[in-house]
């Protein structure tokens, strides 16, 4: 079974428009982290976000948020007025218990100028 | 500070070959872990390297094997290439110190892209 699952495997919006990631995981630790990752053309993945299990704040950074429930175990991302600059590949990952990170299977967001 | 850096960038060799990838982390950083991205099956996890030992395997065959150095610097080989090997080879690295969970950022390396012909 899949710990962390990206349903949406493309996704393409016009500039300017609001989107939403999602990402539900699975995990009986009651400690684990959750993260976000951008991965653009170039293939390097960057870090966006890490989230502990026992911080379910929403956190906002300029145009991203994230949106962390324990309660459907999802831990989504939504990019606010989205810019071409934004379309890459991004990945949720989850780390829990024996060193190990779990992605998901990155979603393709193509942002149409 | 430097970021992780991979060497070579691009490679390709001809089944059967072997090949050495190299991962330089971030300075500080002593745990090293190694992933390969196909288009295919996405990220899967190879191992991870902390203190010069293998902490963590994922599931790849003999074929894949790595170490890292007391410097921290970590090399993966791939022995008896097959075209399946095709891939982007992402290093990582984070500061986590002990066992449990991982609790620091794994930061990647721009990846070795290997085409295997």
């Amino acid at each position: 079974a899949q710990k962390v699952t990206q349903a949406q495997t493309e996704i393409s919006v016009v500039e300017k428009e609001d989107v939403t990631l999602d990402c539900v995981y699975e995990t009986r630790d009651t400690t684990y982290y959750l993260f976000w990752y951008k991965q653009p053309p170039s293939g390097e993945l960057v870090f966006l976000i890490r989230r502990n299990s026992f911080d379910e704040q929403n956190e906002i950074s300029g145009r991203y948020s994230w949106n962390f429930q324990k309660s459907t175990s999802s831990f989504n991302f939504t990019i606010t007025a989205s810019q071409v600059v934004d379309s890459a590949v991004y990945f949720c990952a989850l780390s829990e218990s024996g060193n190990q990170f779990y992605f998901g299977t990155g979603t393709s967001l193509t942002v149409i100028p | 500070k430097a970021g992780v850096t991979q060497t070579p960038r691009y490679l390709i060799k001809t089944r059967g070959q072997q090949v050495t990838l190299s991962c330089s982390p971030i300075s500080g950083h002593r745990s090293v872990s190694w992933y390969q991205q196909t288009p295919g099956q996405g990220l899967q996890f190879l191992f991870e390297y902390f203190s010069e030992t293998q902490r963590n395997k994922g599931n790849f065959p003999g074929r894949f094997s790595g170490r890292q150095f007391s410097n921290s610097r970590s090399e993966m080989n791939v022995s008896t290439l097959e075209l399946g090997d095709s891939a982007l080879y992402l290093c990582a690295s984070s500061l986590t110190q002990g066992g449990g969970v991982i609790r620091e950022t794994q930061y990647f390396g721009p990846g070795t892209r290997l085409l295997v012909l």
